[in-house]
């Protein structure tokens, strides 16, 4: 079955200019999560949704920073007057009902702010 | 959440046996380690977790020692589509979701 699926998939963006990022995660999971990766760095958390609900937003960077899944299935993070420290690949994963281990990630968006 | 330590990276040839060690000096009772792997321009993919002892899956092992503060991933006859980024991650799987702390990491090269 299709997996996670992210767009676009390359991004960039001057300074100032607000972005629009997209998670498609696998038909049925309820957990939807998202991830920054600086180069040569893992993953860090971002902000977790279940469903409708974003129940921990502890991970984003600043106020700039803001994620929503309206409906329980697709999710937009969006990056407001983006900056430099920005450029990143921002990768969204998503988990079945009682899956702590499975998530699956999507490809990734690799934003680039120049 | 328990700190990992991992090599930055190793080198390998095809064909050989690759191991690579995580130590997480302060794991708690109930966490668990898992690994990911991750290829480049792709995000990371769930490969194998364990708790204690030994744990075997098609594409890896899990050693884990009695004490729990190290574990140790070993890949059999790696190829070179083995080259990849390996995270070792612990924490409490539990009913909802939560999110993964990833370390940096350790690059395998796979050499021919």
């Amino acid at each position: 079955g299709a997996g996670v699926s992210q767009s676009p998939r390359y991004k960039v963006a001057k300074r100032g200019q607000d972005v629009a990022l997209r998670c498609d995660p696998i038909s049925g999971h309820v957990s939807l999560f998202w991830y920054q990766q600086a180069l040569g760095q893992g993953p860090e958390f971002l902000t977790y949704f279940q469903n409708e609900a974003q129940l921990d937003k502890s991970g984003l960077p600043s106020d700039r920073f803001f994620a929503e899944r309206p409906e329980g299935s697709v999710s937009t993070l969006k990056i407001q007057r983006t900056q430099q420290e920005d450029s990143a690949v921002y990768l969204c994963a998503s988990t079945p009902p009682g899956g702590w281990e499975t998530q699956y990630f999507g490809p990734g968006t690799r934003l680039l702010v120049l | 959440l328990a700190k990992t330590t991992q090599p930055i990276s190793m080198d390998s040839y095809e064909g050989q046996e690759v191991n690579i060690t995580c130590s997480h000096n302060n794991i708690a009772t109930n966490d668990y380690i898992t690994w990911y792997q991750q290829f480049p321009s792709q995000g990371p993919r769930f490969i194998i977790q364990g708790y204690k002892t030994k744990v075997t899956n098609e594409v890896a092992s899990l050693f884990i020692p009695a004490d729990r503060k190290s574990s140790t991933l070993s890949l059999p006859r790696v190829s070179l589509s083995d080259t990849a980024v390996y995270y070792c991650l612990v924490g409490v799987p539990s009913g909802s979701a939560r999110q993964l702390t990833f370390g940096s990491g350790t690059q395998l090269t796979v050499l021919p």
